[in-house]
């Protein structure tokens, strides 16, 4: 069964254009985590979907990102416009909803803005 | 987010040697206590998990020993190897939070040959 998959693997961009990173969970899986991993701030949740349902998007840093889950098997999450601090590497996960559980990491998007 | 903190930040253990990483919690309700490992380049695994009703959890080398009253869990890595060079994160969750979990900072294991 394949894993978590993400996409692009690697994105580079220029300042101000718009970025959308993408995510395709396990199957079967109906919660899925959105993160962001730096040096200075480590592993940040940015927000989490159960069933496509946003329930915590306390860690989106600012209106500039937005994550959508149109259905139980995809997520995309968008950053307008882009700027060099959101340079980093993003993370989805999946996991079964209902406990506290293990979550299945995708292989990440490595973000350059310049 | 309750904080879950980490420590060592950094660790370098010779080869066969043990390596300890700590971690400490607050939120009472974490009933679920799951280790990750990551490679470079890589997304972050499980390695192991305990859940509270038990003192110490041992998979092979890897063994997490739990402390409910102290709040605290940690992972040791007997007989240390090259490859267990990673980063290892320690999390917590809880059943009254769904399935999210929280992380520590991690730790950057460097185990020399």
């Amino acid at each position: 069964d394949a894993g978590v998959i993400q996409s692009p693997r690697h994105e580079v961009t220029e300042m101000g254009q718009e970025v959308t990173l993408r995510c395709k969970p396990i199957s079967g899986h109906n919660s899925l985590f959105w993160y962001r991993q730096t040096m200075m701030r480590g592993l940040e949740l940015l927000i989490y979907f159960n069933n496509n349902v946003p329930i915590d998007d306390s860690g989106m840093p600012e209106d500039r990102f937005s994550a959508k889950m149109p259905n139980a098997s995809f997520s995309t999450l968008k950053i307008q416009p882009s700027e060099p601090r959101d340079s980093a590497v993003y993370f989805c996960a999946s996991s079964w909803q209902g406990a506290a559980d293990t979550q299945y990491f995708g292989p990440g998007t490595r973000l350059t803005v310049l | 987010q309750q904080q879950v903190k980490q420590s060592p930040q950094s660790l370098i253990v010779q080869k066969g040697g043990i390596s300890i990483i700590n971690c400490a919690y607050e939120n009472t309700a974490f009933d679920y206590f799951p280790w990750y490992q990551q490679f470079p380049g890589k997304g972050p695994a499980l390695l192991i998990a305990i859940r509270p009703d038990v003192s110490e959890k041992k998979e092979g080398r890897f063994t997490i020993s739990f402390n409910k009253s102290a709040k605290q869990f940690s992972l040791h890595i007997m007989d240390s190897q090259p490859g267990d060079s990673a980063t290892y994160f320690c999390a917590a969750g809880s059943n009254n939070a769904g399935n999210m979990l929280t992380f520590g900072g991690g730790t950057r294991l460097m185990v020399k040959p």
